[in-house]
C-alpha cells in the first residue's frame, strides 16, 4: 500500500523560509504534489514533480527525488496568509493519497 | 471555466437515514476522486472513479458507494448512517488517471445527528 510521512506542525515569523518534507512509499509512482488548505476551505493545488529536480512557482518551490522516495516544499518570504495546513500527495496506478497534513503557523 | 462544484453545502441527517452527495468535474476531466476529512485530520481516501468505472475504494465499509455517470458527474451515497460519518466530504477531478493535478470542489459539511 501507500504510506506518506510529513511532520505534524511547523511554525515560523513573517520572512522566514520552510521547508516541509515529504517521504513515502508507494508503487506504480506518477508523481509527488501539494496542496494547501486554510481552515474551512477547500484544498487547492500548489505544485507537481514527477521527475527529480526543482520546480518553482513564485515563493513556492517543490522538490522531488524518486531514488529517496523524498520530496519537500519551500515556502520562501513567508507571509500571515501562508498559515495552513500543507499535504503532500502521491499518485500512482491505484489512486491519489495524502499525507496527514503540516500546519504552517506564521508569527508576526 | 467552472471549477468542481459540489451538492448540498452542508446536509443533516439523522442515524440510519441514508445521504447522497454530488460533484460536478472541471470540464474534460475524466477522473473523480472523493475524500472524507473528519473534522481536524486528513484526507481519506474513499473512491475513484474514471471513464465512468470505480478504479479503486480505499478502507471504508460497503456502504459507502458511488457511481460516475457519462458526463463524468458522480454520486457518493452512504447508507445507515452513523455519527462518525460526519464530515467533510471532498470531490476531486483531474484530467487523467494519475491525478496528477487535481482540482477540489468546497465540499459537502455532512453532519448525522
Amino acid at each position: 500500500g501507500q504510506s506518506l510521512e510529513q511532520p505534524s506542525e511547523v511554525t515560523a515569523v513573517e520572512g522566514a523560509i520552510v521547508q516541509i518534507n515529504c517521504t513515502y512509499q508507494t508503487s506504480g509512482f506518477y508523481g509527488l504534489s501539494w496542496y494547501q488548505q486554510h481552515d474551512g476551505g477547500a484544498p487547492t493545488f500548489l505544485s507537481y514533480n514527477a521527475l527529480d529536480g526543482l520546480e518553482e512557482t513564485g515563493r513556492f518551490s517543490s522538490f522531488l527525488s524518486r531514488s529517496d522516495s523524498y520530496g519537500y516544499l519551500l515556502l520562501q518570504e513567508l507571509q500571515m496568509k501562508d498559515s495552513a495546513s500543507y499535504f503532500c500527495a502521491v499518485s500512482d496506478d491505484y489512486k491519489l493519497s495524502f499525507g496527514a497534513g503540516t500546519t504552517v503557523t506564521v508569527r508576526a | 471555466e467552472a471549477g468542481v462544484t459540489q451538492s448540498p453545502t452542508h446536509l443533516i441527517k439523522t442515524r440510519g437515514q441514508q445521504a447522497t452527495l454530488r460533484c460536478s468535474p472541471i470540464s474534460g476531466h475524466t477522473s473523480v476522486y472523493w475524500y472524507q476529512q473528519a473534522l481536524g485530520l486528513g484526507l481519506q481516501f474513499l473512491l475513484w472513479y474514471d471513464e465512468g468505472e470505480e478504479r479503486n475504494r480505499g478502507n471504508f465499509p460497503p456502504r459507502f458507494s458511488g457511481r460516475q455517470f457519462p458526463n463524468y458527474s458522480s454520486e457518493l451515497n452512504v447508507n445507515a448512517l452513523e455519527l462518525e460519518d460526519s464530515a467533510l466530504y471532498l470531490c476531486a477531478s483531474s484530467l487523467r488517471q494519475g491525478g496528477t493535478e487535481a482540482f477540489f470542489g468546497q465540499g459537502t459539511r455532512l453532519t448525522v445527528v
